[in-house]
Formats: structure tokens, C-alpha cells, sequence
């Protein structure tokens, strides 16, 4: 049962436009969520990340936006550039323990 | 800070034989690692969380005799497939983590090509 969910396996964006890359979750006890980004054939790097107490948080580009209500969480790109261009993935843990859940991942691919 | 390294970053083996990889935190005490595996054009998959000095917690689905997992230490855990066989072939990826840490940090993978 895939508890964190990316229901768009792509995503083509124009260089200099917003990137919107959207993660569903179902699980209402996970209370922090990460996004990672993965270049083919190298480990996953730490993007950003959101408590559950929060419903936003920036870092340069990068803004994550936080639903609870919805059990849905995005990350916002702006501009996007071609070096953003890699797969993008969401994780959700929860502080009970070491759970962990990865979503499925999105292709971004950055137009020059 | 958060680095973890992997080794070998690729290796090549025989179908049948064992082959070790290994993960290491190089500038924190890893509490807790995990690895996961990842098919071409499909999302990570967690094979097992092991903490360390205890037994690894396999997910289900995952051949606990065929992927030993050993955490002996706060800096090193390792992944050996046993009796390995062309469908183990494969993008293998540690992550560990700190006690008082979300964030799991990865290390740079091993592609395992099993002939």
C-alpha cells in the first residue's frame, strides 16, 4: 500500500517559469516531509523539508506548501532552471519510530 | 556535514557468488541506516532499517536470507547479497540518519550487475 503518493510521473517546465511538483499522502500520522532530488545512477540529496506545524517553508527557489486537511503537500520552483532538471521525490515520516515512506518520484525536465 | 559514502560504487559479479557493499557515515554516528533498492525508471524501495548493534527490520516482500544486512557499528553497515542472481541486478542506495534527525542522508549508490 504506497502510503505517500506522486501522481505525476513527469513534469516539462519552460527555464524561468514555476515548477509545481504535487505529493499526496494518506497516512494522518506522518508529521514531517522531505523532498529529495536524484540525478540517474547518484543518491538522493535533502531539498527541503516541512514540520506538520508549519503549512509553508522557504529556501531561495524552493517552497514547500503544506495541507493537512488535504494530506497534500507541493513543491514550488521558481524560477526553474535546467540545472533543476532531475527526479524529485517526497518522503513522509512519522516520529514514532523510523518510518520512513518515499513517493514514486517526478521527472522534471527544465526547458532551456 | 551528513556525509555517507558507499563502496564499491559499482561492482560486477557471477551468478551465484556474495558480494558486499558497504556504507559508511564519514562525519556523524549513524543510529539508524537503511537501504533501499531502485529499478531503472521506478521509485526507492526500503529494503531494511537496521539500528545499530541490532537485528535489521526487513520490509516485507524482501528475502532477509538473501540480503544479510549487518550494522556493527555507529559509521558502518553492510549489504551482502548472497547466492546472487541476474534478477538482483540492481541500484542499491544506503541512507542513515542521528538519533535526533528527520533527515536521512544518502550515500551516492552501487550498481550491482549480476552475469
Amino acid at each position: 500500500d504506497q502510503q505517500v503518493k506522486q501522481n505525476s510521473p513527469s513534469l516539462s517546465v519552460q527555464e524561468g517559469r514555476i515548477s509545481i511538483l504535487n505529493c499526496d499522502y494518506t497516512n494522518s500520522m506522518f508529521d514531517y516531509f522531505l523532498w529529495y532530488k536524484k540525478y540517474p545512477a547518484e543518491g538522493p540529496t535533502f531539498l527541503i523539508s516541512i514540520s506538520s506545524i508549519k503549512d509553508k517553508n522557504e529556501d531561495g527557489r524552493f517552497t514547500v506548501f503544506l495541507n493537512k486537511s488535504a494530506k497534500h503537500l507541493s513543491l514550488h520552483i521558481v524560477p526553474s532552471q535546467p540545472g533543476d532538471s532531475a527526479v524529485y521525490f517526497c518522503a513522509a515520516s512519522a516520529w514514532t519510530g523510523n518510518q520512513f515512506y518515499f513517493g514514486t518520484g517526478t521527472s522534471l525536465t527544465v526547458i532551456p | 556535514g551528513a556525509v555517507v559514502s558507499q563502496h564499491p560504487s559499482w561492482v560486477i559479479c557471477k551468478s551465484g557468488t556474495s558480494v558486499k557493499i558497504e556504507c559508511r557515515s564519514l562525519d556523524f554516528q549513524a543510529t539508524t541506516m537503511f537501504w533501499y533498492r531502485q529499478f531503472p525508471k521506478q521509485s526507492l524501495m526500503l529494503m531494511a532499517t537496521s539500528n545499530e548493534g541490532s537485528k535489521a527490520t526487513y520490509e516485507q516482500g524482501v528475502e532477509k536470507d538473501k540480503f544479510l544486512i549487518n550494522h556493527a557499528s555507529l559509521t558502518l553497515s553492510t549489504l551482502t547479497v548472497t547466492s546472487a542472481h541476474p534478477e538482483d541486478s540492481s541500484f542499491y542506495i544506503c541512507s542513515a540518519k542521528y538519533r535526533a534527525s528527520y533527515e536521512q542522508y544518502f550515500g551516492p549508490g552501487t550498481r550491482l550487475t549480476v552475469t
